[in-house]
């Protein structure tokens, strides 16, 4: 358990539709980075939030938004769904700015099914 | 940018050892590390080079080339649980971000 929980575990839903699966971090860490799984696929980088300000942005669609709350908990909002944007979407979290040694504490992730 | 590349999969048999390669390009160089994703399941921490070398974590060792853009992570003693995805990973210029390679399916047969 990395001490990172993300809601919901699994989320169906229709093409049109939108979302907003949410993350807590570890304890004490105050970045969230979010991203994108899809069948096959590596992780690609969405966005990242430091102390709730957005400090980068990765592939992340204009159809997709976030935001870190001052409790440090973050939400990611997808709109407008396509059956394209199927996917595992797990949610991250460091303590500082960067990741030291580039590790980062994955949350169990959210599986979203558009249909 | 960065770029990794992995070989797709790799098989291998309990007991044995296995080799996965990671070449990468990166404008700005702060490390490479591994990441083990088992089906399913959350990415987790395995290893981080920053210098040249080897490291050692139990069964899992981790080596770094930085004038070769070339890391490998090895893992000793297999066991039917490795059987995992393993992915490399380098930090962008800025440590803003965390780039991956694509993945590298290991499969563990008896």
């Amino acid at each position: 358990d990395s001490g990172v929980t993300q809601t919901p575990k699994h989320l169906i839903t229709a093409t049109g539709q939108r979302v907003t699966l949410r993350c807590s971090p570890r304890s004490g860490d105050l970045s969230v980075y979010w991203y994108q799984q899809s069948l096959d696929q590596g992780l690609q980088f969405l966005i990242q939030y430091y102390n709730g300000e957005e400090r980068a942005k990765g592939n992340i669609l204009e159809r997709f938004s976030a935001q870190q709350f001052p409790d440090l908990h973050s939400e990611l909002n997808l709109s407008s769904l396509e059956l394209g944007d199927s996917a595992l979407y797990f949610c991250a979290s460091s303590v500082g700015r960067g990741t030291v040694h580039n590790e980062q504490f994955f949350g169990p992730g959210t599986r979203l099914t558009v249909l | 940018g960065q770029s990794l590349e992995q070989p797709s999969e790799v098989t291998a048999v309990e007991g044995a050892i296995v080799q996965i390669n990671c070449t990468y390009q990166t404008s700005g160089f702060y490390g490479l590390s591994w990441y083990q994703q088992h089906d399913g399941g959350a990415p987790t921490f395995l290893s981080y080079n920053a210098l040249d070398g080897l490291e050692e974590t139990g069964r899992f060792s981790s080596f770094l080339s930085r004038s070769d853009s070339y890391g490998y992570l090895l893992l000793q003693e297999l066991q039917m649980k490795d059987s995992a995805s393993y992915f490399c990973a380098v930090m962008n210029t800025g440590f803003q971000k965390l780039v991956f390679g694509t993945g590298t399916r290991l499969l563990v047969s008896p």
